[in-house]
């Protein structure tokens, strides 16, 4: 069946500006996740929901990043006056439900001038 | 945050060679992930492991959980151009809520010229 996607692949925008990415995730898994993975680095983790509803925003890197999920499928993570900083991949992952593993779609490649 | 050191951060191989690379920790995990990272594609799960001490193998990809559940390590027995990539460990510790991985920094394999 279809992975996760996640749309645009790559987004150059300028400091300052307002970004949305977005995820859809594998049809009929509960969880979703995302992840910031900064060149040459490993992933950090930023938030996961589960079914729509979001338990822990402490990963978030500031109060600039949110994410939302409705319907229980599509998420968008949003962040308001990027920053050069901001630029990265970001990663979106689901799986079945907690505590089964997670698949991860492709990114979408954030460059910040 | 919880912090997993990966080695290598990077290592040369030539085609038929055995490949090497571990993942250690200060802290506790009840699960070990390894991934392997293509360039504009997301993580793919190679290998999961759930046990101490469980050794998992996947063609020509051994991944062992160590008994201290501080470290794992990755073997790749008789390497071939598709091997290079990056590969990623990451782990779960027991309780974690909403599943969080956290996640080395990667190790990468190139192929000698």
């Amino acid at each position: 069946g279809a992975g996760v996607s996640q749309s645009p692949s790559n987004k150059v925008t300028e400091k300052g500006k307002d970004v949305e990415l977005r995820c859809d995730p594998i049809s009929g898994h509960t969880a979703l996740y995302w992840y910031r993975q900064s060149l040459g680095q490993g992933l950090e983790f930023l938030i996961y929901f589960q079914g729509n509803s979001a338990p822990d925003k402490s990963g978030l890197p500031s109060d600039r990043f949110s994410a939302e999920r409705t319907g229980g499928s599509v998420s968008t993570l949003t962040i308001q006056r990027t920053q050069q900083e901001d630029s990265a991949v970001y990663l979106c992952a689901s799986s079945l439900a907690i505590g089964y593993e997670q698949y991860f779609g492709p990114g979408t490649r954030l460059t910040v001038t | 945050g919880q912090q997993l050191n990966q080695s290598p951060q990077s290592m040369f191989i030539q085609e038929g060679e055995d490949v090497s690379m571990n993942c250690t920790s200060s802290s506790i995990f009840n699960t070990w992930l390894w991934y392997k990272q293509d360039p504009g594609e997301g993580p793919v799960l190679l290998i999961a492991l759930y046990k101490a001490g469980e050794l998992t193998s996947n063609g020509r990809l051994t991944a062992q959980f160590g008994i201290t559940r501080k470290d794992s390590f990755l073997n790749i027995s008789a390497s071939i151009p598709s091997d290079v990539g990056i590969y990623f460990c990451a782990g779960r510790i027991r309780g974690n809520a909403g599943n969080m991985l956290t996640f080395g920094g990667g190790t990468r394999l190139m192929v000698k010229p």
